[in-house]
């Protein structure tokens, strides 16, 4: 079975804090993927990675960094929270031309 | 960019009965179809998908029609039960890894 954690559920963060969403899969795949989640707007990407050390903007990344230093691994970072980066993020990962797996979600509210 | 709409935003059906959610879309270079079922609190699942070179998919009570021409395609659940009740999201991959989603229908069966 493929599994795809994520570091936290729920996490609470204030205003201007660095915040690191952290993103782990033990199937070997080699895309991975940050999306967040909002009520009426769907699924929309921030950022992907087809490699180690690669990646790509998604629709919007705005505000928003990634690093890839492991294949397991992928992190998403807040440089500098708002309170409109309140939101449910969703990690995914896949082979090439795959079908995506989600991790579980880490929601995070900003203060 | 690419742009996928998905009809109706939500849904009641008595149980028993079939339900029905479409997507359009508007990149006719789209080659691949995922449909992902989200139970409250969890994480989207992959529920059945189909690829540009087929017009049907039949997964048990869970059938995808694509009609590349008119550029929709559409999810049929028969025989509806209270566990179908969910969110569902439709999305396409258009050329490369990454996936545009639709902004979800929230399926509700009547006992």
């Amino acid at each position: 079975d493929v599994k795809v954690t994520q570091s936290s559920r729920y996490l609470v963060k204030r205003t201007g804090e660095k915040v690191f969403l952290e993103c782990v899969q033990d199937m070997d795949h080699e895309n991975m993927f940050w999306y967040r989640q909002d009520p009426g707007l769907g699924l929309r990407l921030i950022y992907f990675s087809y490699d180690v050390k690669m990646k790509e903007k998604g629709d919007i990344p705005e505000g928003y960094s990634v690093s890839r230093e492991k294949k397991e691994r992928f992190s998403l970072i807040l440089e500098s929270a708002s309170t409109n980066q309140t939101s449910m993020y969703l990690c995914a990962s896949s082979y090439p031309s795959g079908s995506q797996f989600f991790g579980p979600g880490t929601r995070l509210t900003v203060l | 960019g690419e742009n996928v709409e998905q009809h109706p935003s939500t849904l009641s059906v008595q149980e028993g009965d079939s339900a029905v959610i479409k997507c359009t879309y508007s990149d006719s270079a789209s080659n691949y179809f995922p449909w992902y079922k989200q139970e409250l609190g969890k994480r989207p699942q992959l529920i059945i998908d189909i690829r540009s070179n087929v017009g049907e998919k039949k997964d048990q009570r869970i059938a995808v029609t694509l009609n590349k021409t008119a550029k929709h395609f559409s999810l049929h659940i028969t025989e509806t039960q209270p566990e179908d009740s969910a969110v569902y999201f439709c999305a396409g991959a258009f050329g490369n890894e990454k996936l545009t989603f639709g902004t979800g229908t929230r399926l509700t069966i009547i006992p």
